[in-house]
């Protein structure tokens, strides 16, 4: 299966600064990308699905000029959190979707961002 | 919109007991479920899903269509088994991709 990594793996921030997390598909060329929220031993919250070569789509609810995606490459999406805040802190996980649209979906390991 | 319920948080059994971790779904589509696991320190990934209709680790779930469910059974557990386990269900049609987790299952096997 397609293997995915993320970076950072964990990250400390300031509030009000703005943090890059990365998503790579190393073994597979990927379209789609999709980048979840999670709190501690609680389910994992669909935030948006990022398209290579076009705009992402956001989940209702989330806020797309706060959680920014770009998808540039078929193997590189970034989530950025803009102006970071204390409510923000969660560990964010991505996924590849293999192929067609119900194949297996492949999760990165997840990044940590604390916001002090 | 769709729904997927894990009316079990946490969950306790003994090595060699039977398990079932159960899991309900509401959508008006046929949809396609899935179960997830996510072991200590390791990444979520796929255990198994309803249209291969195969046994994974000794574990099976059958789509009941009738009752909404799609709930996970190994008849011995073993304590690698302890895990957190994710029901997740696939709308299909302009939902490419896109899968709805439930709320999770801690299973947790003693020896």
């Amino acid at each position: 299966g397609a293997v995915v990594s993320q970076h950072p793996s964990w990250v400390i921030c300031k509030s009000g600064t703005s943090v890059k997390i990365e998503c790579r598909s190393l073994d597979f060329q990927a379209t789609t990308m999709f980048w979840y929220r999670q709190f501690p031993k609680q389910s994992l919250m669909l935030m948006a699905t990022s398209n290579e070569g076009s705009k992402a789509t956001y989940e209702q609810g989330v806020e797309k000029d706060k959680f920014l995606i770009n998808h540039a490459s078929l193997t590189l999406s970034t989530l950025t959190v803009t102006s970071a805040h204390p409510e923000d802190s969660s560990f964010y996980i991505c996924s590849v979707n293999s192929g067609g649209s119900t194949d297996t979906q492949y999760f990165g390991p997840g990044t940590r961002l604390t916001v002090l | 919109a769709q729904r997927v319920t894990q009316p079990e948080k946490l969950l306790s059994v003994f090595k060699g007991a039977p398990v079932e971790l159960k899991c309900n779904y509401s959508y008006s589509g046929s949809p396609e479920l899935f179960w997830y696991v996510q072991y200590s320190r390791q990444r979520l990934q796929l255990l198994l899903r309803h249209i291969s209709r195969e046994s994974i680790k000794g574990f099976t779930a059958d789509l009941n269509k009738g009752e909404t469910s799609f709930h996970l059974k190994k008849p011995f557990a073993q304590e690698e088994d302890s895990a957190m386990y994710y029901c997740a269900l696939h709308a299909g049609g302009t939902s490419y991709g896109k899968l709805t987790f439930g709320q999770g299952t801690i299973l947790t096997v003693h020896p």
